[in-house]
């Protein structure tokens, strides 16, 4: 079945810095990629996701990136906020494997003022 | 429009004793899907329906665990001789099959296992 790898587990930025949380996965039917954010206690939340048929998106300070041939994508958040403080997941699946979510292990993301 | 909902939030047992899970997706939704997320992990498939019928149920752990869908809307996850293992926040997401790949979470039940 699929696997999906993160890292860092912990990321630790100033604010108004970048951060970039990476992850790989090893099925190559893989086909969508989202990106949830979780705050503490709460549910996860969609931020951004991208298809296999784009290599890039990005909306506002948050932006994607896609590497089919590696198999591997990135998230990348400018201009950090505290606000943006959470753990964030990444994960991939097959839509015609009925699109269940394979998620990595997390991010915990610490935006410092 | 209203989000998933899943109720009870918080669910305490005893070993031994069978829960039931309860998920109300958003209205149209044809896709359900359960995960279980452990502290500090990320969520792990469970189960997913497609309309009634439970489409893939390979993420389910053992024969203790068991859900149902039968109008295609509220799904019901039932977890039987629980033991202190199952403890963890089960979370349920709905989609528009088909048309999204767009999955929406519910808040969560915390199960905990005594």
């Amino acid at each position: 079945g699929e696997n999906v790898e993160q890292h860092p587990s912990t990321l630790s930025v100033q604010e108004g810095d970048s951060a970039v949380i990476k992850c790989t996965y090893s099925d190559s039917a893989s086909n969508y990629f989202p990106w949830y954010k979780q705050e503490l206690g709460k549910r996860p939340q969609l931020i951004i996701d991208i298809r296999s048929n784009v290599g890039e998106k990005k909306d506002q300070r948050i932006a994607v990136t896609l590497n089919k041939t590696a198999k591997h994508f990135s998230l990348h958040i400018t201009e950090t906020q505290p606000e943006d403080s959470a753990v964030y997941f990444c994960a991939s699946s097959d839509k015609a494997a009925g699109n269940k979510l394979t998620f990595g292990g997390g991010t915990r993301v610490l935006v410092k003022p | 429009g209203a989000g998933v909902s899943q109720t009870p939030s918080n669910k305490v047992t005893e070993k031994g004793k069978y829960v039931e899970l309860r998920c109300d997706p958003i209205s149209g939704h044809t896709a359900l899907y359960w995960y279980r997320q452990s502290l500090g992990q990320g969520p792990e498939f469970l189960i997913y329906f497609q309309g009634t019928g439970a489409a893939d149920d390979s993420g389910l752990p053992n024969d203790r665990f068991f859900a149902v869908r039968p109008e295609g809307s509220v799904s019901t996850l039932k977890i039987q001789r629980t033991e202190r293992g199952d403890s963890a926040v089960y979370l349920c997401a709905s989609s528009l099959a088909g048309a999204s790949n767009e999955q929406f979470f519910g808040p969560g039940t915390r199960l905990t296992v005594l």
